[in-house]
């Protein structure tokens, strides 16, 4: 089964700031790509960006980026530019052939002024 | 564009109870989930369905049944219902396997008292 570690339950940042969220997952399938999504507090999951692990370059998606490290298993979330409105949780979900997701336990970003 | 929808948003079940939780999606998206979140977690997965007519079991099925007759709609089955089944629930759907993210419904937050 996979494993999937976030490390850090909370985290702050200040505003316009720059913040990562650290995400590693543990899968034998050479074949997988990562979610990242946010669940602000009203409960809905917003999808973020996407990493295929054939992917040869980082994926971007405006002001989030992956810092995507294969060998080490591990997928970064890179916020720039933090604003108020990134207040969430953070959730990483790899999923092999990504029919399937396995969630982490999320990080809870706090940006504060 | 409804995308993903779920009804009821709330309930309140005794213990022994049954019920159905709905979703539909209008987006003729072949694949679709069910997920828990218990307070402070992750998600986990179900069910999921990756057509009309065929399921199969996620990481945490028991004490739960589905059905997929039609594209649009998946409901989750509540039998017997026990105080570990209070939890929120989420359906996604997504256009298939690979890089294609999922859409999440709103929740439906359910208490088994």
């Amino acid at each position: 089964a996979q494993k999937i570690t976030q490390t850090q339950p909370g985290m702050f940042v200040q505003e316009k700031e720059a913040v990562t969220l650290d995400c590693t997952y543990d899968t034998s399938d050479p074949s997988y790509g990562l979610f990242w999504y946010k669940q602000p507090s009203s409960g809905e999951m917003i999808f973020l960006i996407y990493q295929g692990s054939y992917d040869q370059q980082n994926a971007t998606e405006g002001r989030y980026s992956l810092n995507f490290q294969k060998a080490r298993k591990s997928a970064n979330l890179v916020i720039s530019a933090s604003q108020l409105g990134d207040s969430a949780m953070y959730f990483c979900a790899p999923g092999e052939n990504t029919d399937k997701l396995i969630f982490g336990t999320g990080t809870r970003l706090q940006v504060f002024p | 564009n409804a995308g993903v929808t779920q009804t009821p948003k709330f309930r309140i079940l005794k213990i022994g109870q049954s019920m159905t939780l709905q979703c539909t999606q209008d987006m003729n998206h072949n694949y679709m989930y069910w997920y828990r979140q218990d307070p402070g977690m992750g998600l986990k997965l179900i069910y999921y369905s990756v057509g009309a007519g065929i399921t199969d079991k996620g990481e945490v099925p028991n004490g739960y049944n589905v059905s997929r007759s039609t594209t649009e709609d998946f409901p989750l089955r509540l039998e017997l219902a026990a105080p570990s089944q209070t939890s929120v629930y989420f359906c996604a759907s997504a256009r298939g396997q690979g890089p294609y993210e999922q859409y999440f419904g709103p929740g439906t937050r359910l208490t088994v008292t």
